[in-house]
């Protein structure tokens, strides 16, 4: 079965700092893609990252970047220098090819707080 | 460019009326999804398009039926509403792969 686990329901970081979000996954097909989506207090949802699971570097966008270890089946998000606006529910989402384009499955979220 | 729109953005129900909740986008996007969220979980998916006339269903599709008689709009009726049924509500459009998401309608069934 296809899963996703956030096993942080809430983090906080100082201002400036760089933070780790946690994602695990489990699948047993070979190609598949994760997502970071942001949710802030306004509830739309931001694509911030991708990473598919052949790539061979790591994705980065920005203050953004995925620390991919495939063998651990692990997807974590890397928030650098974190700002007060950062703020907001963070979800890890997987696809694979089995589930099609469409399918996404989601983590139940990462709750983070920015401290000034 | 809109992107990806839903109306209404806020609803409230009674038990056993029916409604649409509509998803438009501008982006001639092939795919499109519709996801419920609830509190303290992430989003789960009702139905999806691969493209106009073809439907399936996700993975909590009871209660709910779809239909794309177009590339651009894909409603989500609400046959019989149940208090179950009080979620927000994202609409999604894809090409190849990132889903992009509408703002969401928050509904309430009492």
């Amino acid at each position: 079965a296809q899963k996703i686990t956030q096993t942080q329901p809430g983090m906080f970081v100082q201002e400036k700092e760089a933070v780790t979000l946690d994602c695990t996954y489990d699948t047993s097909d070979p190609s598949y893609g994760l997502f970071w989506y942001k949710q802030p207090s306004s509830g739309e949802m931001i694509f911030l990252i991708y990473q598919g699971s052949y790539d061979q570097q790591n994705a980065t966008e920005g203050r953004y970047s995925l620390n991919f270890q495939k063998a651990r089946k692990s997807a974590n998000l890397v928030i650098s220098a974190s700002q007060l606006g950062d703020s907001a529910m963070y979800f890890c989402a997987m696809r694979s090819i089995s589930g099609g384009y469409n399918k996404l499955i989601f983590g139940a979220g990462t709750r983070l707080a920015v401290h000034p | 460019n809109a992107g990806v729109t839903q109306t209404p953005k806020f609803q409230v129900l009674k038990t056993g009326q029916s409604m649409t909740l509509q998803c438009a986008q501008d982006m001639n996007h092939e795919y499109m999804s519709w996801y419920r969220q609830d509190p303290g979980m992430g989003l789960r998916l009702i139905h999806y398009s691969v493209g106009a006339g073809i439907t399936d269903q996700g993975e909590v599709p009871n209660g709910y039926n779809v239909s794309r008689s177009t590339t651009e709009d894909f409603p989500l009726r609400l046959l019989s509403a149940a208090p179950s049924q009080t979620s927000v509500y994202f609409c999604a459009s894809s090409r190849e792969g990132t889903q992009y998401f509408g703002p969401g309608t928050r509904l309430l069934v009492l």
